[in-house]
């Protein structure tokens, strides 16, 4: 049974930048996306991006350019940084992982659908944004 | 950024049927699929369902999904008061990124 455990702290001023830690257990990384959300009271769950089968990442581009998520295969983790924080960035972040294949299709007349959702999840570690 | 609209709640007794509904747009669910969440206050969301109707192994099938045109709705029947919790659809949007609704606090009374 794959676990997913977010580690980091739970502090950062403004203006740094947040570093998090998604340790995977019970399972390999090299099988699955591997993702990083967060729920906050004002905006509810966000997206923050996702690490692809062969270790390249796509960010939510609403995000600024702010996101960076990164792995360690070896080692069963993955890493997400968050720049020039602000109170805004104060929440609940949690990691997940992924579909298993693409989650790009194609139908019969050759339109793409994407499927993205996620089957496991750590259970979030809180973040507050203060000086 | 793009988002999707739900009901902010519904409710109902137990044992009876509730419908979630989800509203979005053809860059996302017009032409993406659809997964709902089950989140419970200070624990991590849970999915029950994917690609608009899959459950997952170990989701009853009292939890279904469907999806037509920019809209996708969550029924749950034989609702139980273990029920209540928030319920978030999701699904990627063209703009690159994954979108979630508000989410739907479900009451059974």
């Amino acid at each position: 049974q794959v676990q997913l455990q977010e580690s980091g702290p739970g502090l950062v001023k403004p203006l740094e930048t947040l570093s998090l830690t998604c340790s995977v257990s019970g399972g390999s990384m090299r099988e699955h996306y591997w993702s990083w959300v967060r729920l906050s009271p004002g905006k509810g769950l966000e997206f923050l991006g996702y690490l692809s089968l062969t270790g390249s990442a796509i960010y939510n581009p609403f995000l600024g350019g702010r996101v960076f998520i990164s792995q360690d295969r070896s080692d069963n983790l993955f890493f997400l940084r968050l720049r020039s924080v602000t109170a805004a960035d104060a929440a609940v972040y949690f990691c997940a992982r992924g579909p298993a294949d693409s989650p790009l299709s194609y139908d019969s007349s050759g339109f793409s659908h994407y499927s993205y959702y996620m089957d496991v999840w750590g259970k979030g570690t809180a973040v507050t944004v203060s000086s | 950024q793009p988002t999707l609209t739900q009901p902010p709640s519904v409710s109902a007794a137990p044992g009876e049927t509730v419908t979630i509904s989800c509203s979005g747009g053809s860059s996302n669910i017009g032409n993406n699929f659809v997964s709902w969440y089950q989140h419970f206050p200070g624990a991590a969301p849970k999915l029950l369902i994917y690609d608009n109707y899959k459950r997952p192994s170990g989701i009853p099938d009292r939890f279904s999904g469907s999806k037509s045109g920019t809209s996708a709705t969550l029924v749950i029947t034989g609702l139980q008061t273990g029920d209540e919790a928030d319920y978030l659809c999701g699904t990627w949007d063209n703009s690159q990124t994954v979108i979630f609704g508000g989410g739907t606090k479900l009451a059974v009374l």
